[in-house]
């Protein structure tokens, strides 16, 4: 399957500070990657799709100028969540699908944002 | 609108006891079906799929799943529990985009 890595695993900001989480898709191009929320004992909430030179596109609810996405090459996505609060703390995992809908989507290792 | 169920939140088990995890949906069309496990704060890790044919599939890690279209049903089982396949499991959905739908997870425990 397909190799995603993030970086960083494990990051503490303190509160009103922009944090910047990249995700690596390692042995192939991809056009689409996806990031994902997880609060503790809690499923994946999509947050959004990030689209290789354009925009990305946001699931209802998530503030796309608190949480930049930028998908400037195939191989790179990268999460900023801007002016950071206590309450953007939790797990945010990123993936992506090496082919059409019916492809297997595969997961980063996920990156653990504690902000105090 | 899509959405998947899982039914226990958690599920104990035995070791070397057979192992069920539950996973029903509501989709409009054919779904392609997932199961994922997670271990703690990792990602998620890929086990098995249903996109068609036999409904028996088989997975890693001697995991299998059957697909019950009557019953829209898709329990992971394996035959024989091992205190390592202690993890969060989930199922997940996808109809005709690339967003997959994830249900609200299974936390397995199993017992030495």
């Amino acid at each position: 399957g397909a190799v995603v890595s993030q970086h960083p695993s494990r990051v503490i900001c303190k509160s009103g500070t922009s944090v910047k989480i990249e995700c690596r898709s390692l042995d192939f191009q991809a056009t689409t990657m996806f990031w994902y929320r997880q609060f503790p004992k809690q499923s994946l909430m999509l947050m959004a799709t990030s689209n290789e030179g354009s925009k990305a596109t946001y699931e209802q609810g998530v503030e796309k100028d608190k949480f930049l996405i930028n998908h400037a090459s195939l191989t790179l996505s990268t999460l900023t969540v801007t002016s950071a609060h206590p309450e953007d703390s939790s797990f945010y995992i990123c993936s992506v699908i090496p082919g059409g809908i019916q492809e297997t989507q595969y997961f980063g290792p996920g990156t653990r944002l504690l902000v105090l | 609108a899509q959405s998947v169920a899982q039914p226990e939140d958690q599920v104990n088990v035995a070791e070397g006891n057979p192992l069920t995890v539950k996973c029903t949906y509501s989709v409009s069309g054919n779904p392609y079906l997932f199961w994922y496990v997670q271990y703690p704060n990792r990602g998620l890790q890929f086990l098995l799929k249903y996109i068609t044919g036999d409904n028996l599939v088989k997975g890693s890690y001697g995991f299998e799943a059957e697909f019950n279209k009557s019953q829209t049903s898709f329990h992971l089982k394996k035959p024989s529990a091992l205190v390592s396949d202690s993890a969060l499991y989930f199922c997940a959905v996808r109809v005709y985009t690339d967003k997959l739908i994830f249900g609200t997870g299974t936390r397995l425990q199993v017992f030495p």
